[in-house]
C-alpha cells in the first residue's frame, strides 16, 4: 500500500521544450519531493514541498504539491541537454513515521540537442 | 559542507567473500539511511538509524546482511557471505528533516 504511481516512465524531448512529469498514490502524502539523479551518482535534491496546494520554483524547475495531497508534479521549462538524468518523486504517508519515504519509479529524461 | 562520503565507489568480489561498505553522514544530520538500487527494483530502503540507534531494518534482505554505526559521523553495511544477486548500487543518505540527502553510492559487482 502507499506506493508512488509515476509517469511518464521515460521521455525523449528536444532542447528547448518544456517537459512536464507527475506523481500519484492513492493514499494522503504530507511531504513531496523530487530528486534528480544523473548517471554513476546519487539522487540529488530538487525541491521539497510541505504544503497542500503549494508551488515551489527553483529555476527552470517548478514542482506543486496536489490540493488532494495525492499527487505531486515537476515541469521543467526550455530543457537543455544537462537536464538529462532520471528524476524521482518521494513522499512521506500521512500515516507515517517522519522517516517513512516512499519512492516512485523514476521518469528517464533524454533531451535531444 | 563535503556532502554524505561513500567508500568504496566501486567493489568488485567473488561469491562469498565479506564485503564492507561505508558511510560518512552530513555532519549534524541526526538520520542516517542504507538503501539499493536496481534496475528491477528501484531504490529500496534497507535500514535506517536515528541517533547511531537502528530504527527499522524490516528491508534488510536476508542474515548476511548487517548495518552498524559506531558513532554519528560514520555507518557500515556488512554483506557475509556476498552472492551475485547483491549485485546493485548500495547508497547511504542522511537527514535532519524530512529531506534526505544521498551519497555518491558505491556500485558493488559480486561475480
Amino acid at each position: 500500500g502507499q506506493q508512488l504511481n509515476q509517469s511518464p516512465q521515460s521521455m525523449f524531448i528536444q532542447e528547448g521544450e518544456d517537459v512536464s512529469m507527475n506523481c500519484t498514490s492513492s493514499s494522503i502524502f504530507n511531504t513531496w519531493l523530487w530528486y534528480k539523479q544523473e548517471p554513476g551518482e546519487g539522487p540529488v535534491l530538487l525541491i521539497a514541498l510541505y504544503k497542500a496546494g503549494e508551488l515551489t520554483s527553483n529555476g527552470r524547475l517548478t514542482a506543486q504539491f496536489g490540493i488532494t495531497r495525492k499527487d505531486s508534479f515537476l515541469n521543467i521549462s526550455a530543457s537543455i541537454p544537462s537536464d538529462v538524468g532520471i528524476y524521482f518523486c518521494a513522499g512521506q504517508p500521512f500515516s507515517g513515521n517522519n522517516n517513512d519515504m516512499r519512492f516512485g519509479a523514476g521518469t528517464r529524461l533524454t533531451v535531444k540537442p | 559542507d563535503a556532502g554524505v562520503i561513500q567508500s568504496p565507489r566501486h567493489e568488485v568480489t567473488e561469491m562469498g567473500q565479506e564485503v564492507t561498505l561505508r558511510c560518512k553522514p552530513i555532519s549534524g544530520h541526526d538520520y542516517l539511511f542504507w538503501y539499493r538500487q536496481t534496475m528491477m527494483r528501484g531504490l529500496e530502503l534497507l535500514i535506517y538509524f536515528n541517533n547511531n540507534v537502528p530504527i527499522d531494518d524490516s528491508g534488510m534482505p536476508e542474515d548476511r546482511f548487517s548495518a552498524k554505526m559506531p558513532n554519528a559521523s560514520f555507518s557500515t553495511l556488512k554483506i557475509q557471505p556476498s552472492e551475485p544477486r547483491d549485485s546493485a548500487v548500495y547508497f547511504c543518505a542522511s537527514s535532519l528533516g524530512a529531506e534526505q540527502y544521498f551519497g555518491p553510492g558505491t556500485r558493488l559487482t559480486v561475480t
